[in-house]
């Protein structure tokens, strides 16, 4: 059964600053993995999707990067502004991590 | 892009009645639905697949009986939460998919956040 686990928990940043959060998951035959975001009490969000066959997707300020051999993603958030907190999730098929909350603090 | 709407978005009763969300893909067809389970401070908990015209595959622990999920139609999936009970008490998301399993791009809803008294 597919795990995923997402390091830090939590995470507090001043604004401005880039910053990694990491997905890990058990089952490396995987067909895609998706980074969402979701603002407290609100819906999902989809930020970037990746295939199985790509390496990285990129949008604006937002960097995804899978590595399936070694079970990893990694999302890269760039210059991080105050909008930028929210919860960010990470989904393998239909299997979600528990979330990394981000704070950027002005 | 496509959208899938749910209603409705908040939804309060009182223990022991039994609630209906509805899941609706807007623009497209949705071969498959899937129900999503979020309680407070914990990420998402696939509930049950359902496919257009048969019967809903719930996960392990899910009550089918309890959560009775529809997929009439390539548009609306439902689910009747029954004799609901405070620890149902849950924000519902749905989402929609073209293909026939998870490894196709889901297009989720905005939830339904569900408090029973």
């Amino acid at each position: 059964k597919q795990e995923v686990t997402q390091i830090p928990a939590a995470l507090s940043v001043p604004e401005g600053e880039n910053l990694v959060l990491n997905c890990s998951f058990t089952d490396s035959a995987i067909y895609n993995l998706q980074w969402f975001r979701q603002d407290p009490g609100k819906g999902l969000t989809s930020l970037l999707l990746i295939q199985s066959s790509q390496r990285e997707q990129t949008s604006g300020r937002l960097n995804a990067s899978l590595d399936k051999s070694s079970g990893r993603s990694t999302l890269y958030i760039a210059a991080s502004q105050p909008g930028d907190s929210a919860t960010y999730l990470c989904a393998v098929e239909l299997t979600f991590g528990e979330g990394t909350q981000l704070t950027v603090n002005p | 892009g496509a959208v899938v709407s749910q209603h409705p978005s908040w939804v309060i009763c009182k223990s022991g009645t039994s609630v209906k969300i509805e899941c609706r893909s807007l623009d497209f067809q949705a071969t498959t639905m899937f129900w999503y389970r979020q309680f407070p401070k914990q990420s998402l908990m696939l509930m049950a697949t359902s496919n257009e015209g048969s019967k809903a595959t719930y996960e392990q622990g899910v009550e089918k009986d309890k959560f009775l999920i529809n997929h009439a139609s390539l548009t609306l999936s439902t689910l009747t939460v029954t004799s609901a009970h405070p620890e149902d008490s849950s924000f519902y998301i749905c989402s929609a998919s073209w293909g026939t399993s998870g490894t196709d791009t889901q297009y989720f809803g905005p939830g339904t956040r569900l408090t029973v008294l």
